[in-house]
Order: C-alpha cells, then sequence, then structure tokens
C-alpha cells in the first residue's frame, strides 16, 4: 500500500527565517507525483508546489523549494523568509493515479512575528 | 478562468438523512474528485469522476456514493448519515500541468 508519512506535527518558526518540512513516502511505483498543499484557517487547499518523480531536478516557486530524494523516498519543503501569511497546515501529497492523491496527517506550521 | 466551485458551503443533517454535495470543475476539467477531511482520519479519498464514469474508488461504505454529468459537474451523495460523517467534504479537478488537482472551498457537513 502506498503511504505518507509526515513526522512533525506541528512546527513554528520567526518571520523571515527558513523552516524545512519533512515528509516521507512508500511506493512500489516508478513514475509518479509529488505535492506539497497548504490549507490556511478558510480551509481552503492551496497547491504549493509539485514534482515528477521522474526529474531529478528539484522543484521551486518563489520561497518554496523542494528536496526530492527519491532513492530514500524522501520529499521535503523549504520555506525561505517566512512570512506571517505562511501560516497553515501543509500537507505532502502523492499520486500514481492521477485523480486519487494520498496525503500525510499535515504538519501545523505557525509563523511568529 | 473560474476555480473549482462546490455547494452547499455549510450544511446541517440530523442522523438517519441523506445528503447530495455539488461540485464543478475548472472549465475544461473532466476529472472530479472526492476527499472527505475529518480531525481524527485525516484527509481520505472518495473516489473519482472521469467522463461520467467512475474511476478510482476509495475505502467507504456503499452510503457513499456519487456521479458526474455531461458538463462535467459532479454529485456525491451520502444516505443514512451517521454521526461519524460530520466533516469537511473536498471537491477537486485534475488539470495541467499533468497530474495536478485543484481543489474547491469544501462543503462543512455537521450532522446532528
Amino acid at each position: 500500500a502506498q503511504t505518507v508519512t509526515q513526522s512533525q506535527p506541528e512546527m513554528s518558526v520567526q518571520e523571515a527565517e527558513t523552516v524545512t518540512l519533512s515528509c516521507t513516502y512508500d511506493t512500489s511505483e516508478n513514475n509518479y507525483y509529488l505535492f506539497w498543499y497548504k490549507q490556511p484557517p478558510s480551509r481552503q487547499m492551496i497547491l504549493v508546489i509539485r514534482q515528477e518523480a521522474y526529474k531529478q531536478q528539484n522543484a521551486t516557486e518563489n520561497r518554496f523549494s523542494v528536496n526530492f530524494q527519491k532513492a530514500a523516498k524522501s520529499f521535503s519543503l523549504k520555506i525561505s523568509d517566512s512570512q506571517l501569511g505562511d501560516t497553515a497546515m501543509y500537507f505532502c501529497a502523492f499520486t500514481s493515479q492521477g485523480g486519487k492523491l494520498i496525503f500525510g496527517q499535515g504538519t501545523e506550521l505557525s509563523v511568529k512575528p | 478562468k473560474a476555480g473549482v466551485t462546490q455547494t452547499p458551503r455549510y450544511l446541517i443533517k440530523t442522523r438517519g438523512q441523506q445528503v447530495t454535495l455539488s461540485c464543478s470543475p475548472i472549465s475544461g476539467h473532466r476529472s472530479v474528485s472526492w476527499y472527505q477531511q475529518t480531525p481524527g482520519q485525516g484527509l481520505q479519498f472518495l473516489f473519482e469522476y472521469f467522463s461520467e464514469t467512475q474511476r478510482n474508488k476509495g475505502n467507504f461504505p456503499g452510503r457513499f456514493s456519487g456521479r458526474q454529468f455531461s458538463n462535467s459537474r459532479s454529485e456525491m451523495n451520502v444516505s443514512t448519515l451517521e454521526l461519524g460523517d460530520s466533516a469537511l467534504y473536498l471537491c477537486a479537478s485534475l488539470g495541467t500541468p499533468q497530474e495536478t488537482q485543484y481543489f474547491g472551498p469544501g462543503t462543512r457537513l455537521l450532522v446532528l
């Protein structure tokens, strides 16, 4: 069975600092996609960043970047220059079948002024 | 393009009733997936519809069902509601870049 594990239920960071959220997954598939979603208090699920497993280059989106280690099945999210608006629940997600995402349990990130 | 829309946004029902939730995907998207989010179980996949056919199904009882119309709008139905069905129900449509799902704002269901 495919699983996604986020081992940090809660994290906090000072504004303008850098924070890294961890995610590991388990799959026997070779082709798949990984995502980080953000869910602020409004509960709207917002795509932060995506990574195709066949690409060795780590994805980046402005202040957000990932460290994708395929052999280790690790997919961490780094947030640079943290902002108050980054406060949210962050979910790591996996799919090998487009319409079916498997989510981790989430990491609640607090950015403190 | 307009995003994924879900109606209603909030619902209160009593045990034993049934409920129907609606989801309209982003224009041009043909796949719609449904998820249940609860504090205890987290985010769980319910089912996916593509071109009016169920393409994937999660591990939920038969009380949970869905359908998709020719315009890609989807509905999910929960019959004989139980207290444990209280949750945020999220709908997502699949688009580009490849295999990327975009979520609606969700429907909060409270079962009393």
